[in-house]
């Protein structure tokens, strides 16, 4: 099947740093690959949507400085939480989808950035 | 635009038996997916089972069905024999080609009991 990964799984880091999220399709080249949000017992917020070689299309409501997306190669879209303050943390998931499965998205474990 | 409604936050079942999770759906396309999706504890969201508009036919996965009403723009899941390991969030999902994005529901808590 397909399988999508994220790295780190879990970050800690102080206000006022970056933070890079890697997403990474392993199995498949992702023609887009999504980036969503979820606080505690909520649902999934998209937050922008990456096609390779291209700028990311963010949602109503997300700064487009505040969280930079980068879809560099058609397995690797990266996430950089700039300047991170705690009402950054929250839990930050990926999803990819594939030449011929566009309407299917394969999910990353996610990540849980915490900042102090 | 596209809403997704999940009126159930928590729902309970005893091992073995069967629930139905509801969902609705508000949208002015006629060609779309819907999906449950299934996201345990340790957060990875898995694809349970989909559903193409276009096909009158319920979706079914092993014990996992739906009731799929197009008219009445309504998509319940229903899971049989229930198991301990189906304790998880489920998140009903809505796709169109048009915005090419999912749009979820808030969700509903599954507790399976002994």
């Amino acid at each position: 099947g397909a399988v999508v990964s994220q790295h780190p799984s879990r970050v800690i880091c102080k206000s006022g740093t970056s933070v890079k999220i890697e997403c990474r399709s392993l199995d498949f080249q992702a023609t887009t690959m999504f980036w969503y949000r979820q606080f505690p017992k909520q649902s999934l917020m998209l937050m922008a949507t990456s096609n390779e070689g291209s700028k990311a299309t963010y949602e109503q409501g997300v700064e487009k400085d505040k969280f930079l997306i980068n879809h560099a190669s058609l397995t690797l879209s990266t996430l950089t939480v700039t300047s991170a303050h705690p009402e950054d943390s929250s839990f930050y998931i990926c999803s990819a989808n594939g030449e011929g499965s566009y309407n299917e998205q394969f999910f990353g474990p996610g990540t849980r950035l915490t900042v102090l | 635009a596209q809403t997704v409604t999940q009126s159930q936050p928590e729902m309970s079942v005893q091992e073995a038996e069967t629930v139905t999770l509801s969902c609705t759906y508000d949208t002015s396309e006629s060609d779309y997916y819907l999906f449950w999706y299934k996201q345990p504890p340790s957060r990875q969201m898995i694809l349970v089972i989909r559903q193409e508009a276009y096909k009158q036919q319920n979706a079914t996965e092993n014990r996992f069905s739906v009731n799929f009403q197009k008219a009445a723009k309504s998509f319940s899941l229903k899971i049989s024999d229930s198991q301990l390991g189906d304790a998880a969030m489920y998140f009903c999902a809505y796709f169109t080609g048009t915005a090419s994005k999912l749009t979820f529901g808030t969700g509903t808590r599954l507790q399976v009991t002994l």
